[in-house]
């Protein structure tokens, strides 16, 4: 199993352009969740999903879009890229709500 | 939601065992512990959790107080690729669905 996937692992932007971070994950886990981490600070949600179809904004949802399509996939879209996203940003999966998975996270930069 | 409060960071002393306090005054009593930790450039890693009884795995183990307002992660015998940032998450019976919510953490420094 490979967990949690996350790509790019790296991504420079220019400030406006958009972008879509990738993540998927191989465990058959309903719950499926993105965070942002800025440094020295600790994981802020930012979209989260129940299932397939189903998904619902965090505490910092603004400026992301989130689908679900499929159980495996959860991306997230930059819609127009700010140096205020300038993150770390974190894909995670779970079952029930136990133990959750997180990726090896996507560093952004915006420039 | 009931919130967690940690010291900003701990050092201990590698071979050494660790004790990670966490203090949970408002918890409420359908509320589990959950501890994670975050190693250095990688995310976060489910380290335990418990609602009542003191709890082990192969990685650490979870002593909860009595009265269930505070709990303490231990590391029974600390290495070097113990230190990181050790974040304790109440999550109620049947939640997480919504995510987790994480406050600043620990941040564990071991010496060699």
């Amino acid at each position: 199993n490979a967990g949690v996937t996350q790509t790019p692992k790296f991504q420079v932007l220019k400030t406006g352009q958009s972008m879509t971070l990738q993540c998927a994950q191989d465990m058959n886990h309903e719950y499926m969740s993105w965070y942002r981490q800025d440094p020295g600070m600790g994981l802020r949600l930012i979209h989260y999903s129940v299932g397939a179809g189903i998904t619902d904004q965090g505490e910092v949802p603004n400026g992301y879009n989130v689908s679900r399509s499929t159980t495996e996939d959860f991306p997230l879209r930059l819609l127009s890229a700010a140096p205020s996203q300038t993150s770390v940003y974190f894909c995670a999966s779970s079952y029930a709500g136990l133990g959750y998975t997180f990726g090896s996270g996507t560093r952004l930069t915006v420039v | 939601d009931a919130k967690t409060t940690q010291p900003n960071s701990m050092e201990s002393n590698e071979e050494e065992p660790v004790h990670l306090p966490c203090n949970h005054s408002t918890i409420s009593g359908t509320d589990y512990i959950h501890w994670y930790r975050q190693l250095p450039s990688q995310g976060p890693e489910y380290v335990i959790h418990g609602l009542t009884s003191n709890v082990n795995n192969r990685m650490a183990s979870l002593a909860i107080a009595e009265d269930r307002k505070s709990s303490t992660l231990i590391l029974h015998r600390a290495t070097l690729r113990d230190a990181a940032v050790y974040y304790c998450i109440l999550m109620y019976s049947g939640g997480g669905a919504d995510g987790l919510t994480f406050g600043k953490g620990t941040h564990l420094i071991i010496q060699p």
